[in-house]
């Protein structure tokens, strides 16, 4: 078990670029989160795998962000046209088909300027 | 939809004092809770969880937490504070059936002094 990968560990881009952040999941676990945490707040969430489904998206997600989790095992977090207000730290998560603990990445600290 | 209340930003303590965090829920049937720990440059780990059963539950690190149905509640305690419990505390409700996707509060901030 090593744990949930994410990469990279930081991220500094321009107002307007795109982005991607990438998470490797603990192997054998099916489910997949993604969530954002911004300064003083709890994470919130963003989307959510099943295998190579993405099952569930937070109605504020932006039309801006997609995800994808090809094959299954590792996914993809992409952002179009970067805002300031995207600056957040990008976690990930993963879980056991039986789904109720979720092991966490260290996360994406994004900063748009 | 499901919501998590956590009215404390910051809670400060003395090493070996005892801790409550609170935490308060709001969700349609029995949910899911749990706390999750978040130290600096860590990710969240797990630290307790109530599905069903004793509403007295044990964590790692000696903390417990105490489901009480009547005032949507679930605080965490423990008895007696470390230095190294100095972090981020997440109450977090998920949902029965399904994905579990959990819903977060903002946190607490425990400082502890010497």
């Amino acid at each position: 078990d090593t744990g949930v990968s994410q990469n990279p560990r930081h991220k500094i881009t321009k107002r307007g670029q795109n982005v991607t952040f990438r998470c490797d999941p603990i192997s054998e676990h099916n489910r997949l989160y993604w969530y954002r945490q911004t300064l003083g707040q709890g994470p919130e969430f963003l989307t959510y795998f099943q295998n190579e489904a993405q099952l569930e998206k937070s109605r504020l997600l932006s039309d801006r962000f997609s995800a994808e989790r090809p094959k299954g095992s590792f996914s993809t977090l992409e952002i179009q046209r970067t805002e300031q207000g995207d600056s957040a730290m990008y976690l990930c998560a993963s879980s056991p088909p039986e789904g109720e603990k979720l092991f966490f990445g260290s996360g994406t600290q994004l900063s748009v300027l | 939809a499901q919501s998590v209340t956590q009215p404390d930003i910051h809670i400060t303590v003395s090493e070996g004092a005892s801790l409550e965090l609170r935490c308060n829920y709001s969700y349609g049937a029995t949910p899911y809770l749990f706390w999750y720990v978040q130290s600096p440059g860590q990710g969240l780990q797990l630290l307790l969880k109530y599905f069903s059963g004793d509403t007295l539950v044990q964590g790692i690190k000696g903390f417990e937490a105490e489901f009480k149905r009547s005032q949507s509640s679930f605080n965490l305690r423990k008895p007696s504070v470390h230095w190294s419990d100095a972090a981020e505390y997440f109450c977090a409700v998920g949902r029965r059936g399904g994905s579990y996707i959990p819903t977060f509060g903002r946190g607490t901030s425990l400082i502890v002094h010497p």
